[in-house]
């Protein structure tokens, strides 16, 4: 497809297990970004990739949190041993490195709910 | 923390135009004003960003301050499906990329007919 791809749309899962979310960025876009947006809020910054290497992950809340982008393509986001506070929308974006292309696209998000 | 403060709400008239506040009197010479909007249940999209001077797209326009402490993003004629969450963000550009937004809690934009 021609924009960022996330999978699942929608995630159910019980406190205390482990989730993998998906990114498929937009082709060729060498930066990605990992966000969760409660209810009510904007977007929370997590991670930064710029291509393989994790550029800035200062956002990403504690250990139980960590995101991976072996190819520099997909990126996948997993959390440990969720917990209800964790219940989120998580947006992932990506953006064209160099020149003038400043333009970050957003995928729909994957909505988790820890239950 | 976000670095830029904006009216939590504003309403405007179908065909009129919108114009939409932010304050940043922090902003650094580096950084760049990006503005995103979002609607309901979908995932921000980029709208415009600027510098120092004035930009305008095919979407809107955005008028920086001399100072570049406060801008406004204008929709000139403001349609139903411009009712939004508008972000503004300051962020320094690297090499072409956006490194880390951080949103604020944005201005929740109700177009009315």
């Amino acid at each position: 497809g021609a924009g960022v791809s996330q999978t699942p749309s929608n995630k159910v899962t019980e406190k205390g297990k482990y989730v993998e979310l998906r990114c498929d960025p937009i082709s060729g876009h060498t930066a990605l970004y990992w966000y969760r947006q409660s209810l009510g809020q904007g977007p929370e910054f997590l991670i930064y990739f710029q291509g393989t290497g994790a550029a800035d992950d200062s956002g990403l809340p504690n250990d139980r949190f960590f995101a991976v982008r072996p190819e520099g393509s997909v990126s996948t986001l997993k959390i440990q041993r969720t917990e209800r506070g964790d219940s989120a929308v998580y947006l992932c974006a990506s953006s064209l490195w160099g020149g003038s292309a400043t333009e970050a696209f957003f995928g729909q998000g994957t909505r988790l709910t820890v239950v | 923390d976000a670095k830029t403060t904006q009216p939590t709400s504003m309403d405007c008239a179908e065909g009129r135009a919108a114009n939409l506040p932010c304050n940043h009197s922090t902003i650094s010479g580096n950084e760049y004003v990006y503005w995103y909007r979002q609607i309901h249940s979908q995932g921000p999209q980029y709208i415009i960003h600027g510098l120092k001077n004035n930009e305008t797209n095919e979407m809107a326009s955005l008028i920086i301050t001399e100072d570049r402490k406060s801008s406004t993003l204008i929709l000139p004629h403001a349609t139903l499906r411009d009712t939004a969450v508008y972000y503004c963000i300051v962020s320094m550009n690297y090499g072409g990329s956006q490194g880390n937004l951080i949103f604020g809690k944005g201005t929740k934009l109700s177009v009315k007919p």
